[in-house]
């Protein structure tokens, strides 16, 4: 069974620009999380769908946005790119809310110059 | 504030030792904890995991172990192979039951020598 993909898995951007990341969970997996990784930071939670709805948001500006479709495919969207939103951002597909087995797809790299 | 601390940012074991790595949390609603593992360019990879009415949970070389009172877990690794050096994330489920929110430490990177 595939696993989650993310894509793309590399991006160069420049400040004040804006940047959509795509996540497909694995098949069958209705709810999706999305995460910050930077040096340092750990693993920040950003966002969680389920069923097309935010159930649960983390403590971060409003640049920072996502949405899932009836698919259970998710992007999230980051506007006005700063150079702190250099991170690997992960997504998690998790079969439905409260299944604490979480798959992390691969990660896409973001770099603002 | 950080509710989930690895406070070890590095760990070097001999192979075939046993590798242990801490983590201590400060919420105790927390219910439920994971330890994750991830190697560089993958996403983390689910280890172990322990429920709060647990105090001890075994999976082959990794074992958790959980102390509620002092907000402590750990996680063993018997034997260590090198195969096992990565970074290591001990998170927990945020309360509340139907949400899939996990809250990570900042991670511990496991070296195991040959």
């Amino acid at each position: 069974k595939a696993g989650v993909t993310q894509t793309p898995r590399y991006l160069i951007k420049t400040r004040g620009q804006q940047v959509t990341l795509s996540c497909s969970p694995i098949s069958g997996h209705r709810s999706v999380s999305w995460y910050q990784q930077t040096p340092g930071q750990g693993l920040q939670f950003l966002f969680e769908y389920f069923s097309e709805t935010q159930r649960n948001k983390g403590n971060f500006p409003g640049r920072f946005s996502g949405r899932q479709f009836s698919n259970s495919r998710s992007e999230m969207n980051v506007s006005t790119l700063e150079l702190g939103d250099s991170a690997l951002y992960l997504c998690a597909s998790s079969l439905g809310p409260g299944n604490t087995e979480a798959f992390f797809g691969q990660g896409t790299r973001l770099t603002v110059v | 504030d950080q509710q989930v601390k690895q406070n070890s940012p590095s760990l070097s074991v001999q192979e075939g030792r046993i590798s242990i790595l801490n983590c201590d949390y400060t919420n105790s609603m927390f219910d439920y904890f994971l330890w994750y593992k991830k190697y560089p360019a993958e996403g983390p990879t689910f280890l172990i995991s322990i429920s709060s009415i647990k105090d001890k949970n075994e999976d082959g070389r990794f074992t958790v172990f959980l102390n509620k009172s002092a907000k402590h877990l750990s996680l063993h690794i018997v034997p260590s192979q090198p195969g096992d050096s990565a970074v290591y994330f001990c998170a927990s489920r945020d309360y509340g039951g139907a949400t899939n929110k996990l809250i990570f430490g900042t991670g511990t990177l496991l070296a195991v020598q040959p």
